[in-house]
C-alpha cells in the first residue's frame, strides 16, 4: 500500500496570508490527525477527523481549521498567518475503529516571513 | 494532566545496546508508541504496545512496559550508525490524540 502523502512539501508565505495543506491517508484508513512540530514546542496535536467528522481538537486558535472529505483525504487551513506558525505540519493516518496505530506522512514545512 | 518525559540525549557505542526510557502520566492510556525521526524526515512508527502487555519484541527492538511505574523503554540491540535519529515516545490520550515526549537524540560513537 502507498504511504501517507502530503502536499506541498515546502511552502513559503508572508504574514497575513492564508495556506491550505493537503493529506492523503493510507488506502482504507478512515482517521486523519494533524500535528504541528516546532523546535520550541515539540509535537502538538491540532485535530483529528474520522469519517468526515472532527472528533477532537487541540489547543490552537480558530485560525487553524481542517476538514475531511468522503474519500478520507484531509486538508488543514491556517488563516492570517503569523511568524510563529512556521513549523513542520505532520499528518497521520490510522485505520480507526479500534485500531489506533498512526502512520505519518513526510510533512509540510511551512515558513512564514 | 497528561505528560510524557524522556531524556534529551543518549550516546552509545556502535554494536552496543541502546535503551531509551520514557515515563508517562495517564494511567488510562491504552496504546504507547515509539517513533523514529531522522533529520528532515517525518515520523516513522517503530513499534507500539497495548497497555495490557508487559513486553513486545520485534527483531532488534524490545519494548518493556511497567504500568505500575508508568515507565516505557525501548531497547535497540546491536546499535548501528543507521539508528542515529531522534526517538519519540508517545501515549494515546483521551479522544485519540497522541501525547508526545520531547524526543531522545541517539548518538552513535564509532
Amino acid at each position: 500500500k502507498a504511504g501517507v502523502t502530503q502536499t506541498p512539501r515546502y511552502l513559503i508565505k508572508t504574514r497575513g496570508q492564508q495556506v491550505t495543506l493537503s493529506c492523503s491517508p493510507i488506502s482504507g484508513h478512515r482517521s486523519v490527525s494533524w500535528y504541528q512540530q516546532t523546535p520550541g514546542q515539540g509535537l502538538q496535536f491540532l485535530f483529528e477527523y474520522f469519517s468526515e467528522t472532527q472528533r477532537n481538537k487541540g489547543n490552537f486558535p480558530g485560525r487553524f481549521s481542517g476538514r475531511q472529505f468522503s474519500n478520507s483525504r484531509s486538508e488543514m487551513n491556517v488563516s492570517t498567518l503569523e511568524l510563529g506558525d512556521s513549523a513542520l505540519y505532520l499528518c497521520a493516518s490510522s485505520p480507526g475503529q479500534g485500531q489506533y496505530e498512526q502512520y505519518f506522512g513526510p510533512g509540510t514545512r511551512l515558513t512564514v516571513t | 494532566g497528561e505528560d510524557v518525559e524522556q531524556s534529551l540525549f543518549l550516546s552509545v557505542r556502535e554494536g552496543d545496546s541502546s535503551v531509551i526510557n520514557c515515563t508517562y502520566t495517564d494511567s488510562s492510556s491504552t496504546y504507547l508508541y515509539w517513533y523514529k525521526q531522522e533529520p528532515g524526515a517525518g515520523l516513522q512508527l517503530l513499534t507500539y504496545i497495548f497497555s495490557n502487555m508487559d513486553m513486545k519484541q520485534d527483531q532488534r527492538l524490545t519494548v518493556l512496559l511497567n504500568k505500575k511505574d508508568k515507565h516505557l523503554s525501548l531497547r535497540i540491540a546491536d546499535t548501528q550508525t543507521g539508528d542515529s535519529a531522534i526517538y519519540f515516545c508517545a501515549e494515546m490520550g483521551s479522544n485519540y490524540q497522541l501525547i508526545w515526549g520531547a524526543g531522545t537524540k541517539l548518538i552513535i560513537k564509532p
